[in-house]
């Protein structure tokens, strides 16, 4: 079974700072992974996606994700926060050539403080 | 291209009672996938259908059911609402083909049981 943690359900940043979303994933074969954005009252916006090829991906709004195999993680980052980041990101995992069904984590909240 | 669309987008019903949502997929889109969202579960997958046919099924009762047409547009049903189905139902539809299995989410239906 396949399973996803976010460390941090809350993170809180100053805007222009370093943005660092931890996602981690338990999968039994290869994973394609995601990462959503949800706005309120809103559904969820794709970010970026990991499928194969490069392991590094680069998404919208300036995010990137880089896919590390050996630590089973795929750490969402921004180098500069803005304030129109605020909001709840979440991290999901698919099976490859699998089920499309998605596996999410439980969410982090992003705050950003002016 | 047209976004997923869901109908309605706010809906109120009482024990007991049944509801009926549905979901527009993108033009061209086969599969659709539907997720419960609640802040003490988090993203939970339902059901996924394509070409008229559920293709996968969460852990759901069976009250949770589903159904495709042949436009490939989506309703999902539930019976007998519980005051723990208040929720925010989300869709999403893919293409379901190797190399694009990115689902791409509608707005969400939020549904309050009292």
């Amino acid at each position: 079974a396949q399973s996803v943690t976010q460390l941090g359900s809350h993170v809180s940043v100053s805007e222009g700072a370093l943005v660092l979303l931890r996602c981690n994933y338990s999968s039994s074969v290869p994973p394609y992974l995601f990462w959503y954005v949800q706005y309120p009252n809103q559904g969820l916006q794709l970010l970026l996606k990991y499928t194969t090829g490069a392991t590094l991906v680069k998404g919208i709004n300036g995010f990137e994700a880089e896919f590390k195999k050996s630590e089973t993680s795929f750490h969402l980052t921004k180098p500069s926060a803005h304030m129109s980041d605020a909001a709840e990101y979440f991290c999901a995992v698919s099976e490859k050539g699998g089920s499309e069904k998605l596996v999410f984590g439980k969410g982090t909240k992003l705050t950003v403080n002016p | 291209k047209a976004g997923v669309t869901q109908t309605p987008r706010y809906l109120i019903k009482t024990r007991g009672q049944q509801v009926t949502l549905s979901c527009s997929p993108i033009s061209g889109h086969r599969s659709v996938s539907w997720y419960q969202q609640t802040p003490g579960q988090g993203l939970q997958f339902l059901f996924e259908y394509f070409s008229e046919t559920q293709r996968n099924k969460g852990n759901f009762p069976g009250r949770f059911s589903g159904r495709q047409f042949s436009n490939s547009r989506s309703e999902m049903n539930v019976s007998t609402l519980e005051l723990g189905d208040s929720a925010l139902y989300l869709c999403a539809s893919s293409w379901r083909l190797a190399g694009e299995e990115t689902q791409y989410f509608g707005p969400g239906t939020r549904l309050l049981v009292l």
